[in-house]
C-alpha cells in the first residue's frame, strides 16, 4: 500500500528565501505525481505535474522533481513572496488511486 | 485550465435534514470524479470514487446510505448528505479526472457545519 510522507510539517522563512519541500513515497509503480498548493478553508490547485518518465517540471518560480527509484520528489521555490504561503502537498498517482501527503504549511514572512 | 466548479461554499443545516453538494466540471469532461473529506489541518481523506453512469465506489468505512453520490453526466456530480449530524459537519471537496492518469481537477470545497 502506498503511503506518502512530507518533511518538514511546517516552515517559516523570511521572503526572498529559496526552499525546498520534500515528498517521499514507498511504492515507485507511481504513473505520476502531482503537487498541489491549498489555501485555507479552499480547495487544492495543481502547480506541476510529473510523468514517472520524467525528471523535473517548472513553472515560473517553481520547480519539480522526481526520483521514483529514491521514492523522493522536491519542489523548489525561489524567491519565496508572502503569497506563497499556504499548505502544499504532493500527491502520487497510478490509475485512479491518488495518495495524498499530510501537505507542508509554509509560511513566508514579509 | 481546467476548473471545478463546486457549490455551496458553505452552509449551515439542521440536524436531520439533508445537503446536496455540486460539482460542474466547466471546461473538460470528468469521466471520473472523486469526493473527500477534510479535518482541520489534516490531509484528505478520499471518500469515493465515482465514474460516470456507474455506482460509486466507497472507501471503507463511508457509508453509502449516508453520502449518495450520483454522476449522470460527465460534467456534473453531486453529493448528498442524508440525515446529517454534527459529527458530519466537515469540509468537502470534490476532484475530477478526463481520463485515468491525467491531473486531478478541484473544486473550491464545501464547509458544511451541522448544528
Amino acid at each position: 500500500k502506498q503511503e506518502v510522507t512530507q518533511i518538514p510539517a511546517a516552515l517559516s522563512v523570511p521572503e526572498g528565501e529559496n526552499l525546498v519541500l520534500n515528498c517521499s513515497f514507498t511504492d515507485s509503480a507511481i504513473y505520476n505525481l502531482q503537487w498541489f498548493r491549498q489555501d485555507p478553508g479552499k480547495g487544492l490547485t495543481s502547480l506541476l505535474l510529473i510523468q514517472s518518465s520524467q525528471r523535473e517540471q517548472t513553472s515560473g518560480r517553481l520547480n519539480a522533481s522526481l526520483d521514483k527509484s529514491s521514492g523522493r520528489s522536491t519542489l523548489y521555490i525561489a524567491a519565496s513572496q508572502p503569497g506563497d504561503s499556504a499548505t502544499y502537498l504532493c500527491a502520487t498517482a497510478d490509475g485512479q488511486n491518488f495518495v495524498f501527503g499530510p501537505g507542508t504549511r509554509l509560511s513566508v514572512l514579509p | 485550465g481546467a476548473v471545478v466548479s463546486q457549490h455551496p461554499s458553505w452552509v449551515i443545516c439542521k440536524s436531520g435534514t439533508s445537503v446536496k453538494i455540486e460539482c460542474r466540471s466547466l471546461d473538460f469532461q470528468a469521466t471520473t470524479m472523486f469526493w473527500y473529506r477534510q479535518f482541520p489541518k489534516q490531509s484528505l481523506m478520499l471518500m469515493a470514487t465515482s465514474n460516470e453512469g456507474s455506482k460509486a465506489t466507497y472507501e471503507q468505512g463511508v457509508e453509502k446510505d449516508k453520502f449518495l453520490i450520483n454522476h449522470a453526466s460527465l460534467t456534473l456530480s453531486t453529493l448528498t448528505v442524508t440525515s446529517a449530524h454534527p459529527e458530519d459537519s466537515s469540509f468537502y471537496i470534490c476532484s475530477g479526472q478526463d481520463r485515468s492518469n491525467s491531473p486531478l481537477h478541484f473544486g473550491n470545497g464545501t464547509r458544511l457545519t451541522v448544528t
